[in-house]
């Protein structure tokens, strides 16, 4: 079972490079998730999407687009990177639905990113 | 910015001994919590989520409270062994107009000596 897949696991950028962080998932979940880890921050949510077709900011949204291509693929993009966004990158999908128990997310391997 | 606080930070206690950790949140538009195991170099990987006030889940050693009028939950982990070592994450799950949205604490970093 692949679960969530990311791609590339590690990239190195120079500043004002851009580049696309894919993401696809297999498990037929609705709501989808781009979140950062930085060291002493935990991980923090760049964007959410909770259907095909919508998305949302999080706490740190500034510096990145998505799009939710449909229901398996959400993707994160960095249209000029900074060094401020090198991270490591991690997505996540989760089952939501009304009166849902389950809704536990399920995340990637990560993309370990590294701006120059 | 939700306001998600996970305390103690970090946490070393030598193996057998019982830890508990404490995760407060915003109790309005509650929805659900979540808890996460994180060991270094992993994937996030849920251990509960819980939805009732009052709600107490277990798995193993690891068990688990919900105080959704309060807004906080403890996590628990009876007789500590070593691959217990790792972060230790909370998400509330919060209602938006557009869905649900997980946003979570910085963690407890428990390490295990032996």
């Amino acid at each position: 079972n692949a679960g969530v897949t990311q791609t590339p696991k590690f990239q190195v950028l120079k500043t004002g490079q851009s580049m696309t962080l894919q993401c696809a998932q297999d498990m037929n979940h609705n709501s989808m998730y781009w979140y950062r880890q930085d060291p002493g921050m935990g991980l923090r949510l760049i964007y959410y999407s909770a259907s095909e077709g919508t998305t949302d900011k999080g706490e740190v949204p500034n510096g990145y687009n998505v799009s939710r291509l449909n229901k398996r693929e959400f993707s994160l993009r960095l249209e000029s990177a900074a060094p401020s966004q090198t991270s490591v990158y991690f997505c996540a999908s989760s089952e939501y639905r009304w009166k849902q128990l389950n809704t536990e997310a399920f995340f990637g391997q990560g993309t370990r990113l590294t701006v120059v | 910015i939700l306001n998600v606080e996970q305390s103690p930070q970090s946490l070393h206690v030598q193996e057998g001994d019982s830890t508990n950790f404490t995760c407060s949140f915003p109790s309005s538009n509650f929805y659900a919590l979540h808890w996460y195991r994180w060991e270094t170099a992993k994937s996030p990987e849920a251990l509960f989520v819980m939805t009732l006030n009052g709600d107490e889940k277990k798995k193993g050693r690891i068990s688990a409270t919900l105080n959704t009028k309060e807004g906080y939950s403890y996590l628990y982990i009876k007789g500590s062994q070593p691959e217990d070592s790792a972060t230790y994450l909370c998400a509330p799950d919060i209602l938006t107009g557009g869905g649900n949205k997980l946003t979570f604490g910085t963690g407890t970093q428990l390490k295990v000596e032996l």
